[in-house]
């Protein structure tokens, strides 16, 4: 069974709005969550990693006033897209470390801004 | 050198061949690694971990060599379910760090 869920599956919103995206981990604490992003036919992109009770670590070049991250407890880190454009488009999908050494991705989250 | 490099495909294989993938990885200080595959529109799911005594799940093998920094993947028996996108991810560091991972290798199996 799934050990990472991720919640909305997929957004279409307007530009200029703002998008969050939930990340949990399930029957286990995370206390770091990575978030990706992967544009079609595109590797998957690191975004930044969210650790649980501090800020996160943004990769270079990703903004983040524009990306925020919350990892307020241990089981879940939320992403927020903050004033989307039709550029922020994209497959976005979280992970997490389980206690068995092994990350595992969650079903990702498939956004469309119109 | 990029820091994990497959080979890059696609690799179009009739039902039932043996497909072999490679990757490299230039971190010699890696700690694990890992064999991931990806649907079209989907998440990467771990295919199988990668162990220096080398490891078979099925008729998939996955090989490592940590002299030559070299992670294999062996498939037999393709079936057409096989078709999707090879992951070869390095953890660089130790304990819970940022993984690394490289391009990804397409697989078509065809009837």
């Amino acid at each position: 069974g799934a050990v990472v869920s991720q919640h909305p599956s997929r957004v279409i919103c307007k530009s200029g709005t703002s998008v969050k995206i939930e990340c949990r981990s399930l029957d286990f604490q995370a206390t770091t969550m990575f978030w990706y992003r992967q544009f079609p036919k595109k590797s998957l992109m690191l975004m930044a990693t969210s650790n649980e009770g501090s800020k996160a670590t943004y990769e270079q070049g990703v903004e983040k006033d524009k990306f925020l991250i919350n990892h307020a407890s241990l089981t879940l880190s939320t992403l927020t897209v903050t004033s989307a454009h039709p550029e922020d488009s994209s497959f976005y999908i979280c992970s997490a470390w389980t206690p068995t050494d092994t990350q595992y991705f969650g079903p990702g989250t498939r956004l469309t801004v119109l | 050198r990029k820091e994990v490099e497959q080979d890059p495909g696609p690799f179009n294989v009739p039902e039932g061949a043996t497909v072999a993938f490679n990757c490299t990885y230039s971190n010699s200080a890696s700690q694990s690694f890992f064999w991931y595959r990806q649907d079209c529109r989907k998440e990467p799911k771990l295919l199988m971990s990668v162990y220096s005594s080398g490891n078979e799940d099925g008729r998939f093998t996955a090989q490592l060599n940590r002299a030559s920094q070299y992670i294999s993947l062996l498939i037999r028996d393709s079936k057409l379910s096989d078709s999707a996108t090879y992951l070869c991810v390095v953890n660089p560091g130790t304990g819970y760090s940022t993984l690394t991972f490289g391009k990804g290798t397409m697989l078509l199996v065809s009837p």
